[in-house]
């Protein structure tokens, strides 16, 4: 079956300082990958996808996530982390066990920025 | 602009009473879907519905019942049969098409329901 993982329940950066958000993904086949954040009390939003080609993918508001085949991850980045980046952030796959475009989400890592 | 509105998006409901929460869209999307979102839990998908008249149970659907009379509409009834309904609610919307289909997926601004 299809899932993902996301090892850290939160974490803490500096502003200013380079930020990780990790996810380490299950699938048979070739995988779909996502990034979504969600603010407080709000719907997600979409930040990035990896479907093929370049293992490094930018994204919305300087973020960007490196696919790793060999190590089954899809990490998230970004080089010089704002305050305004606090928020969740999800990790999730596309479940490919249907003809659908069913998503399965890792838990969220909370992403604390401190000034 | 096109989107995904839901509503409302504040609900307080006494134990043994049904609740209904709307989704509608405008982006013209062939598939819709309802997740909810648990502290901890991530979210867990109850109910999809890939077409007009037709819907599919997720991995949580017992406690709930859905809809899609319309292509832009897709509500979500929280029933006396729903344990801990407790929760944020997020509806989804994505593109359905074999030629188009990356699996993204927009996402509406949540309605929290609270059990009395």
């Amino acid at each position: 079956a299809q899932s993902v993982a996301q090892p850290e329940d939160q974490v803490n950066v500096a502003e200013g300082n380079p930020l990780t958000v990790k996810c380490t993904y299950s699938v048979s086949g070739n995988p779909y990958l996502f990034w979504y954040v969600q603010y407080p009390n709000r719907g997600l939003q979409f930040l990035l996808k990896y479907i093929t080609g370049d293992n490094l993918v930018k994204g919305s508001y300087g973020f960007e996530a490196e696919f790793n085949k060999s190590q089954t991850s899809f990490h998230l980045k970004k080089p010089s982390a704002l305050v305004s980046d606090s928020a969740l952030y999800f990790c999730a796959v596309r479940d490919i066990s249907g003809a659908t475009n069913k998503l399965i989400f890792g838990t969220g890592t909370l992403l604390a920025v401190q000034p | 602009d096109g989107g995904i509105t839901q509503s409302p998006k504040y609900l307080f409901r006494k134990e043994g009473q049904n609740v209904t929460l709307s989704c509608e869209q405008n982006l013209n999307h062939d598939a819709m879907y309802w997740y909810r979102q648990d502290p901890g839990q991530g979210l867990r998908l109850i109910y999809y519905s890939q077409i007009v008249n037709d819907f599919q149970k997720g991995d949580i659907a017992e406690g709930y019942s859905v809809s899609r009379e319309k292509k832009e509409s897709f509500p979500l009834t929280v029933t006396s049969a729903q344990k801990n309904p407790t929760a944020f609610y997020l509806c989804a919307s994505s593109i359905d098409r074999v030629d188009s289909n990356t699996g993204e997926l927009f996402f509406g601004e949540g309605s929290r329901l609270t059990v009395l």
